[in-house]
């Protein structure tokens, strides 16, 4: 079976640009959800979907949105990048917000 | 005061060795969740747990719902098993994960 899939692996974008992040589920899972790791402030919740429904939503600005699809993969989006958006994007997939996650390998973002 | 707070922040440790890495959290939980991070970024989810213990080859997990408080135990350690150990409560109140800051764990031969 394969596991989460997130493209691309690696960004360099600009200050004040946007960018998107992909990720393909466990096929046959429902629940997918977003996570910022910095060296600073570790792991972080972004938001979590379900069924294409966002149920849960971190503590970030709205520059960070995300969309999940009919066939359970999701997208997020940062629009207008600042510096601080340097990160290991991470994602997750599970049956349901109770099962054990499945993490991808991450998209490494580095906003110059 | 992180919600969820994790002990030791690092950790080195002989081969062989017994080793505990403690979890405590502040807010109401649906489960708890131990996750391993090796360098290069890959997480591995190790365990979910919303009571009592679970085992798997030499880890061990348990949780204590009354003191709102978890370990992770790994037994006769191996160089294999160095890397950042992370423990995450399930928020109760919706599918939000909390993150402890992290056990970074090496185990020299």
């Amino acid at each position: 079976k394969a596991g989460v899939t997130q493209t691309p692996r690696y960004l360099i974008k600009t200050r004040g640009q946007q960018v998107t992040l992909s990720c393909s589920p466990i096929s046959g899972h429902r629940s997918v959800s977003w996570y910022q790791q910095t060296p600073g402030q570790g792991l972080q919740f972004l938001f979590e979907y379900f069924s294409e429904t966002q149920r849960n939503k971190g503590n970030f600005p709205g520059r960070f949105s995300g969309r999940q699809f009919s066939n359970s993969r999701s997208e997020m989006n940062v629009s207008t990048l600042e510096l601080g958006d340097s990160a290991l994007y991470l994602c997750a997939s599970s049956l349901t917000y109770l099962s054990p996650l499945h993490f991808g390998n991450g998209t490494r973002l580095t906003v110059t | 005061k992180n919600e969820v707070e994790q002990s030791p922040q690092n950790l080195t440790a002989q081969e062989g060795e017994f080793i505990t890495i403690n979890c405590s959290y502040s807010v109401g939980i649906s489960a708890l969740h131990w996750l391993q991070q090796h360098p290069g970024g890959g997480i591995v989810s190790l365990f979910m747990l919303s009571s009592g213990k679970k085992k798997h080859g030499r880890l061990i997990a348990t949780i204590n719902i009354q003191e709102k408080h978890s370990s992770l135990h790994i037994t006769a350690s191996h160089p294999r098993d160095s890397a950042v150990y992370i423990c995450a409560a399930l928020s109760e109140y919706g599918n939000k994960l909390v993150f402890g800051a992290g056990t970074i764990l090496r185990v020299k031969s």
